[in-house]
């Protein structure tokens, strides 16, 4: 079967840097996502990656093994606004997307 | 219209009955797709559609039937509504399917059939 883990929950302090890892495996690998959902909103679009190593956006980064099924996402100088659900989606050998069930990300003062 | 909308944003449905959500997006996307997101579950794909006049199944696709007769519109119909189908439910539309093509998220219907 596919399957795509995340940690369910994380804690962070606001201005320091957290790590969220995501490993999958599924059946063909054609992109994986990582998406932001806050709160009783819609999931958007952070990062793409496709090829092994580190994609970075301002804050945001995330890094690719696909020899090693993993990613994960680096939030650096974190603010209060990054409290949200971070979703990882694997893009298969059909080309649909796999969804991870979420990392919840608390970001206390 | 900016973007993808659903409609309605909440309901509460009897079981046995019929219910459409609807969802538009103005952004001439070929591919649209329907999800429903539970409670420590990933978002699992209902059905999705390439481009006009096709559609296709995912993962979940019992209980559900949809239609794509034009571009812009996707609904989702189910036809006789149990209490497992409670759920928050988001249309998404991709300029085309596959690739490093990005899905955007309608604001979802959050319905509750009892």
């Amino acid at each position: 079967g596919q399957n795509i883990d995340q940690p369910t929950e994380m804690t962070a302090t606001e201005g320091a840097i957290v790590q969220i890892n995501c490993t999958y495996q599924t059946s063909g690998f054609n992109g994986l996502f990582w998406y932001q959902q806050h709160a009783g909103e819609a999931p958007t679009f952070l990062s793409y990656n496709v090829l092994d190593g580190l994609e970075e956006k301002g804050r945001f980064s995330s890094f690719l093994s696909r020899s090693k099924g993993y990613s994960y996402l680096l939030l650096k100088e974190l603010q209060m606004k990054d409290s949200a659900s971070y979703l990882c989606a694997v893009r298969d050998s059909n080309y649909q997307l796999i969804w991870g069930a979420g990392t919840k990300l608390i970001i206390k003062p | 219209i900016a973007g993808i909308t659903q409609a309605p944003t909440s309901q509460i449905l009897a079981a046995g009955r019929r219910m459409t959500l609807r969802c538009t997006q103005d952004m001439r996307h070929n591919a649209m797709y329907w999800y429903r997101q539970d409670l420590g579950l990933g978002l699992r794909l209902i059905h999705y559609s390439n481009t006009a006049g096709t559609t296709g199944k995912g993962e979940v696709p019992d209980g559900y039937s949809v239609s794509r007769a034009n571009t812009d519109d996707f609904p989702l119909t189910l036809a006789s509504a149990v209490p497992s189908q409670t759920s928050v439910y988001f249309c998404a539309s991709s300029l085309k399917a596959g690739g490093e093509e990005t899905q955007y998220f309608g604001p979802g219907t959050r319905l509750l059939v009892l």
